[in-house]
């Protein structure tokens, strides 16, 4: 499988602190997407970082990507209640996106 | 509003019967797909396609057919011959390529009974 896996499966923090989710996947990539899901909805794109790149923002989110580990971590920055929700990463093979299984973020207020 | 919306939300499908899900776009992207999600788990590739008329299968295709006859629409098929389809099923649809930043329409439920 191709398939990127996330870790932790599942995370519970207090609300202000930081959240930091891992993702791993198993060969080269052009880029490797960020995506959240809200219970029962459908999913929204985070963020996008190209295999060229090393690190990327995007409001309170912090991506990382070291492709000598094939691997990239998201940062959440002083979570929310609103944060909680599942964030899955995606990988492109073969003009596919392959979503690995997600961590859950539970950010309790 | 430009978006994906899918129809409906909720379905009941008895065991023999074929369903059609709805998937609409109005952003004017070539590419759309149906990713079928299960309980904890990631999303799985059913179906792709790039242009109209023309469509590959995905991951786990059996059991399920498509359509693109339009640019704006991909609507799924799930037939008798997909045994376990109960499972939330979500539509996508991105600029062009797989690779590219996909958009997701809200999801539809279905559930056998």
């Amino acid at each position: 499988s191709q398939q990127g896996e996330e870790d932790p499966q599942a995370l519970s923090i207090q609300e202000g602190e930081n959240a930091t989710m891992n993702c791993s996947y198993k060969t080269s990539i052009n880029n490797l997407q960020w995506y959240r899901q809200n219970s029962g909805r459908g999913l929204v794109h985070l963020i996008l970082i190209r295999s060229n790149e090393r690190e990327k923002h995007s409001g309170r989110l912090r991506v990382t990507l070291d492709t000598s580990k094939k691997s990239s971590s998201l940062l959440i920055t002083a979570s929310r209640a609103a944060d909680t929700a599942s964030y899955f990463c995606a990988t492109e093979y073969g003009n596919k996106l392959v979503f690995g299984a997600g961590t859950i973020l539970r950010v309790k207020s | 509003d430009g978006g994906i919306t899918q129809s409906p939300k909720y379905l009941f499908r008895k065991e023999g019967q074929n369903v059609t899900l709805s998937c609409e776009q109005n952003l004017n992207h070539d590419a759309m797909y149906w990713y079928r999600q299960d309980p904890g788990q990631g999303l799985r590739l059913i179906y792709y396609s790039q242009i109209v008329n023309d469509f590959q299968k995905g991951d786990i295709a059996e059991g399920y057919s498509v359509s693109r006859e339009k640019k704006e629409s991909f609507p799924l098929t799930v037939t008798s011959a997909q045994k376990n389809p109960t499972a939330f099923y979500l539509c996508a649809s991105s600029i062009s390529r797989g690779g590219d930043e996909q958009f997701f329409g809200p999801g539809t439920r279905l559930t056998v009974l």
